[in-house]
Parts: C-alpha cells; structure tokens; sequence
C-alpha cells in the first residue's frame, strides 16, 4: 500500500494568511505515462462528505476559488490556501489513486487563530 | 447532475452482516466509465477506501476487508450495495459511497453505521 504522510496535523492561521500543508508519499506518484502526478486534494467540513478541490496534483476542480493551490512533484506534494476564509475552515486529505488500494493522509485540521 | 444516497440499517450486532445500498439519480450508473466506490470514517477519524466496482462489473476491494467484502451492482435499479459480514465495533463509521472516473468527485452525504449488540 502506498502510504500518505501529512504535515501538520493541525494549523491556525489568522484570517487573510497563508496555510500551507504538506503531503508526502512513500511512492512516486507518477504512475502512468500521462506525466501527472496521481495526487488528490479534499476539503471535508464537519458533517459533511469530502470536497474534492484538487487533481493530477495541481489541476483546480471546478467552482473552486483561486486561493486553493496545489503543487509538488514525485513524493513531495502542498496545498496552499494564499489567503484563508473563514468559510475554509475544515480537515483537509491528501489522497493517491495511482494504485489500489487508494489511500489516504491523516488529514490535517485548518482553524483560524 | 449525478447525486448519491446511501440507505441502510444505522444498528448492525457484532457478528452479523452490514448491507448498505448506495442510490443514484440524474444519471445512469450503465453510463461512463465509473467505478461506484465505497469509503467509510470512524469517528472523528480518517478515510478508508473499502471498494469499487466498475459498470462492467469487475470489482476491487481492499485487502485490508478482501475477505468480508462484497460490492454489486443493480443496474435495472441503478443502485450498487456493499456488505460487510462478520462486523465487529471497529467497522462502526460513516460510510460513504462515491463515484469515481479517475478519483471521487461525486459523493452521497454518508451513513452512520453503529455494530453493537
């Protein structure tokens, strides 16, 4: 199983500041000759199902505002929320679907401080 | 646009069999190239994918659950079921279930399962 490595576990960020988390692989999640990076980010709120807000490692879903950003490479992967909202508030995952079965990180806890 | 819902008993007693079924309305589960997937979350916990199966049938389950696992498909009535037999209080968790082309991207509000007795 690959297995997904979040950092931090939680985060507080003031309001209109960046919040960074980090993900890390124990595989390359490049896994198919496309060239993209087999990495998901999901918003989860409480109560809620995940959102997805990120694919191939950096492509933004649809509907989801340009402050959520998502870069990195081989095992070494962030999502970058440039200024956060107080409606941004909730777990976030990293998940890989390059192979079964699909994994996920811990999540990580985004609170406004 | 595609929504999910899931159905089921929310009390299943250790031992016994937990079945859930997952709804799909505006669009046909026959159509695309999907796999239905089913995803559960202990309290206050992480994600666990617990299986998939594709349109054509072929399914994929998590070794983890391999062995107490079963997803099918009803096309006639555009659902897809999961079970889960031999239950005990650690498969207690909201369980989900997804669409998935490449990842999720559409999911159902999910269900609260307890296993006591």
């Amino acid at each position: 199983d690959i297995e997904m490595t979040q950092s931090p576990d939680s985060l507080a960020v003031s309001l209109g500041e960046r919040a960074t988390i980090n993900c890390k692989s124990s595989q390359s999640l490049l896994c198919s000759s496309n060239n993209r990076y087999f990495l998901a980010w999901y918003q989860q709120k409480p109560g809620q199902p995940p959102k997805l807000l990120i694919y191939w490692a950096s492509v933004r879903e649809s509907g989801v505002p340009d402050r959520f950003t998502g870069g990195g490479s081989g095992t070494d992967f962030t999502l970058t929320i440039s200024s956060l909202q107080a409606e941004d508030v909730a777990v976030y995952y990293c998940h890989q679907y390059c192979s079964t079965p699909w994994t996920f990180g811990q999540g990580t806890k985004v609170e406004i401080k | 646009q595609v929504q999910l819902q899931e159905s089921g008993p929310g009390l299943v007693k250790p031992s016994q069999t937990l079945s859930l079924t997952c709804s799909v309305s505006g669009g046909s589960i026959s159509s695309g190239s999907y796999h239905w997937t089913w995803i559960r979350q202990p309290a206050g916990k992480g994600l666990e994918y617990i299986g998939r199966i594709y349109n054509r049938g072929s399914t994929n389950y998590n070794p983890s659950l391999n062995s107490r696992v079963t997803i099918s498909l009803d096309a006639s009535k555009n659902q897809f079921s999961l079970k889960l037999n031999s239950v005990t209080a650690a498969d207690t968790a909201v369980y989900f279930c997804a669409r998935a082309g490449n990842l999720m991207d559409v999911w159902g509000q999910g269900i609260t399962v307890t296993v006591s007795s």
